[in-house]
């Protein structure tokens, strides 16, 4: 079974516009972190925000919202006032437990495309 | 602080030829991770380290992988011999252990591998 799940394998969205790439995940262990990646089309990775399970709050970072939904088992990304350098490959993962000597699971990714 | 190095940034060889990959994780980190990225898998594990020492290595394919970490700045990935379906971009990353937000993965710029 897929322990991370991205639906969406591209989204479309107008510059300024707000939008939300999903995420589901599945796990036992009452410890893990929830992370959130891009890959622009230069190929690195790069780190954008996280929620730890633990958290009694929803993480954010400037643009970049995590709506975390435990009971749901979801962790969807919002990225408010896109632009267009926002578009990009966008990876969900997991660590579990939450520890940094832990591997990531990542999800297949969601292709965002931010039109003009 | 410089971030994780990874080379050479490209490689094309021929099918057989012997490959290594060179990785220096970021200075104080003690977990490296070695990833694969394919259109077909995505992001999948290959082997990781804690303090230098090998923890998991069953996300390597076959005997043809080999990865060392002989100090705490160096870690070499190695595939002897090569065959076109090792074509894939291959990412190093790291992170401190321990618990919480600041065990962070990083990665590096990724090798992007094409063997003929």
């Amino acid at each position: 079974a897929q322990k991370i799940t991205q639906t969406q394998p591209g989204m479309f969205v107008q510059e300024k516009e707000a939008v939300t790439l999903d995420c589901t995940y599945d796990t036992s262990d009452p410890s893990y972190g929830l992370f959130w990646y891009k890959q622009p089309s230069s190929g690195e990775m790069i780190f954008l925000i996280y929620q730890g399970s633990y958290d009694q709050q929803n993480a954010t970072e400037g643009r970049y919202s995590l709506n975390f939904q435990k009971a749901r088992k979801s962790a969807n990304l919002v990225i408010s006032a896109s632009q267009l350098g926002d578009s990009a490959m966008y990876f969900c993962a997991m660590r579990e437990p939450n520890s940094g000597n832990t591997p990531l699971v990542f999800g297949k990714g969601t292709r965002l495309s931010v039109i003009a | 602080d410089a971030g994780v190095i990874q080379s050479p940034r490209h490689e094309v060889t021929e099918m057989g030829q012997e490959v290594t990959l060179r990785c220096k994780p970021i200075s104080g980190h003690n977990s490296l991770f070695w990833y694969r990225q394919t259109m077909m898998r995505g992001l999948e594990l290959l082997i990781y380290f804690n303090n230098n020492v090998p923890i998991d290595d069953s996300g390597m394919p076959e005997d043809r992988f080999s990865a060392k970490m002989p100090n705490a700045s160096f870690s070499t990935l190695k595939i002897q011999p090569s065959e076109p379906r090792d074509s894939a971009v291959y990412f190093c990353a790291s992170n401190s252990m321990g618990t919480g937000f600041l065990k962070t993965q990083y990665f590096g710029p990724g090798t992007r591998l094409l063997v003929l």
